[in-house]
Order: C-alpha cells, then sequence, then structure tokens
C-alpha cells in the first residue's frame, strides 16, 4: 500500500531557529512529491519536486528530494512566527491522478 | 498560480438537510477535482476523484449515496452532503489541476457544521 509519512509530527522553535521537516514515502510509479503549507484555511503550494538532487529554493525555504532513498526534506532558515502552520507532504504517481498526502508536520514559531 | 474557488467558506446547517458545495476553476479547465475532507489536526483525507462527465470514483470507506459529487463541466464540481449529520461536520477541500505534470490547486475550503 502506497504511503507517505513526514516527521516529526510537530515542532516548536523559537524566531530565528532552522528546521527541517522530512517527509518519505513508499508509492508505486513515483512521479512528483509536492510540499504544500496549510494554516487556517486551504494548503498553499509551496514546491514540486521531480528529480533528485535538485535543490528548489524560494527565500527562506528549500527543498530538495533523494529518489533512491525515497525521501524529501524541507529547511525553512531564519523562521518567523508566520511560519506556523502545518506543513504537508504530498507524493503524485504516474497511474493516478492522485496525491497521497502524509499526516503533515505542525511548526511553531515563538517569539 | 491557477485559481480555484471553493463556495461557500463557512455553512451551518439542520440535522437531517443537504448541503451542496461548489467548486469552480477560474482560469483554466480542470477536467479531473478532487474532494478532500479534513478533521481537525489530521491531514487530508481523499474522498473522491471527480471527472468531467463522468461519475465520481469514491475512495474506499466513503458513501456515494451521501456525498454526491457531480462534475457537469470543466470548471464546476459540486459536492452534496445529503442528510447531513453532526458527525459530517469537518473541513472540505476540492482540489483541481489541469495536468498531472503540475500541482494541484486548492480551493479555500468549506467549515461544514450540522448542528
Amino acid at each position: 500500500e502506497d504511503k507517505v509519512v513526514q516527521s516529526p509530527l510537530s515542532l516548536v522553535v523559537h524566531e530565528g531557529d532552522t528546521v527541517t521537516l522530512n517527509c518519505s514515502y513508499e508509492v508505486t510509479n513515483f512521479r512528483s512529491l509536492l510540499w504544500y503549507k496549510q494554516e487556517k484555511k486551504a494548503p498553499t503550494f509551496l514546491f514540486m519536486l521531480t528529480s533528485s538532487g535538485i535543490e528548489k529554493k524560494s527565500g527562506r525555504l528549500s527543498s530538495i528530494l533523494d529518489k533512491k532513498e525515497l525521501f524529501s526534506i524541507l529547511n525553512i532558515t531564519a523562521t518567523q512566527t508566520g511560519d506556523s502552520a502545518v506543513y504537508l507532504c504530498a507524493v503524485g504517481a504516474y497511474n493516478t491522478d492522485k496525491l497521497i498526502f502524509g499526516t503533515g508536520t505542525r511548526l511553531q514559531v515563538f517569539p | 498560480g491557477a485559481v480555484v474557488s471553493q463556495h461557500p467558506s463557512r455553512v451551518i446547517c439542520k440535522s437531517g438537510t443537504s448541503v451542496k458545495i461548489e467548486c469552480r476553476s477560474l482560469d483554466f479547465q480542470a477536467t479531473t477535482m478532487f474532494w478532500y475532507r479534513q478533521f481537525p489536526k489530521q491531514s487530508l483525507m481523499l474522498m473522491a476523484t471527480s471527472n468531467e462527465g463522468s461519475k465520481a470514483t469514491y475512495e474506499q470507506g466513503v458513501e456515494k449515496d451521501k456525498f454526491l459529487i457531480n462534475h457537469a463541466s470543466l470548471t464546476l464540481s459540486t459536492l452534496t452532503v445529503t442528510s447531513a449529520h453532526p458527525e459530517d461536520s469537518s473541513f472540505y477541500i476540492c482540489s483541481a489541476s489541469w495536468d498531472q505534470n503540475t500541482e494541484a490547486f486548492f480551493g479555500q475550503g468549506t467549515r461544514l457544521t450540522v448542528v
């Protein structure tokens, strides 16, 4: 059965800290891995990763995929209180349109 | 990015009534839309995949007669919660994409409260 596992489930840090969120997967016919940020409402898209070893970066956020070891990390440097959210990892496969979501990591950043 | 509009954002209804939630792709054609349910502090749970012009494909354990999905056009899918009960209270989110190779875009979500 396909699955996506995120760790840690929750994380509490202070502003300025750097955090690393993990996403491992076991998905047949892997196509892509996506990261989303969810605050109070619907998820907003962060990154889509399809190739191993190529870092994607957007401001203080970056992400990389390892297709050999079947995981991805999302890094957030110099965290701010506005980074507080649930970060969701989702994996798409070639044989389906569906995304398989992980349980999410709840990040809380305190001043 | 592309825009997916979901309406209403919040609804309160009485037990036994039906509620319709709309999901529209505003600037692209979505042949496939997805409906998710999310319980507090939990991840998204896929309920069904909605394909334009054909019957929706429901995930195991989701009652198709209770959660009616219609995908009448390339830009509109609706989810109707029939004979709602308090246990149906949840956050419902739709998503759509025009291509498997692009990210899915999410609607704003609908918080349903059944009293």
